[in-house]
């Protein structure tokens, strides 16, 4: 039972624009919500958050909004990097219970 | 370079056997958590050990088992493999129990192919 998906396996974007990847999830006692970023051969690392009472989170290049009536989150990146390139999870969970994540979106910014 | 480190990276065994993965965990963490990531799936948690403790279960089989030693170390063991356990198992941990806001650091995996 997947309750985190993101739908599109895979995004190209070129270089400066801006890259925009989607995540939904079921369980609404979800309070906290994680995107880790992973390159080959490479663990996934952490990347940014946010918490349920928040609808934005941002970290320089890296935005989080949360819409919690969708049961729905994205992460913006801009300007897009070709060092972006990688596969980005999104994950969430509830207090006390383990983290939950998706099947992973690849992103290749191309020059 | 995360500070988790995984033991072997690449394994290759057949069907049948056992295998134990090893995980040493940044210093000063107490948390040590195994995910399980199949061809076509995202990271599955298994089970999270604190401070030598089991403290949550996710989707581990009965064929697997894990372990946290005193110095913090920690084993997953898959007995009686089959086929569909040939995926990438990353140890992860953290500093505390684990609550929502506490960053997990990955290692980066183990490759199992059983054939």
């Amino acid at each position: 039972d997947q309750q985190v998906k993101q739908n599109s396996p895979s995004l190209s974007v070129q270089e400066g624009r801006i890259s925009i990847l989607n995540c939904d999830y079921t369980n609404s006692m979800f309070d906290y919500f994680l995107w880790y970023k992973k390159y080959p051969a490479e663990g996934p690392t952490f990347l940014i958050s946010i918490s349920s009472i928040k609808d934005k989170n941002e970290d320089g290049r890296f935005t989080v909004f949360l819409n919690k009536s969708a049961k729905h989150l994205s992460l913006h990146i801009v300007p897009s990097q070709p060092g972006d390139s990688a596969v980005y999870f999104c994950a969430a969970s509830r207090t006390g219970y383990a983290l939950n994540f998706g099947k992973g979106t690849s992103l290749l910014v191309t020059p | 370079d995360s500070g988790v480190t995984q033991t072997p990276k690449h394994l290759i065994t057949a069907t049948g056997q056992r295998v134990t993965l090893r995980c040493s965990p940044r210093s000063g963490d107490l948390s040590v958590y195994w995910y399980q990531q199949s061809l076509d799936q995202g990271l599955q948690f298994l089970i999270q050990y604190y401070n030598g403790e089991e403290r949550a279960k996710g989707n581990i089989l009965e064929r697997f088992s894990a372990q946290q030693f005193p110095d913090l170390h920690s084993e997953l063991n898959l007995s009686s493999l089959e086929l569909g356990d040939s995926a990438l198992y990353f140890c992860a941990s953290s500093v505390g129990l684990g609550s929502v806001i506490e960053t997990q650091y990955f290692g980066p995996g183990t490759r199992l192919l059983v054939l």
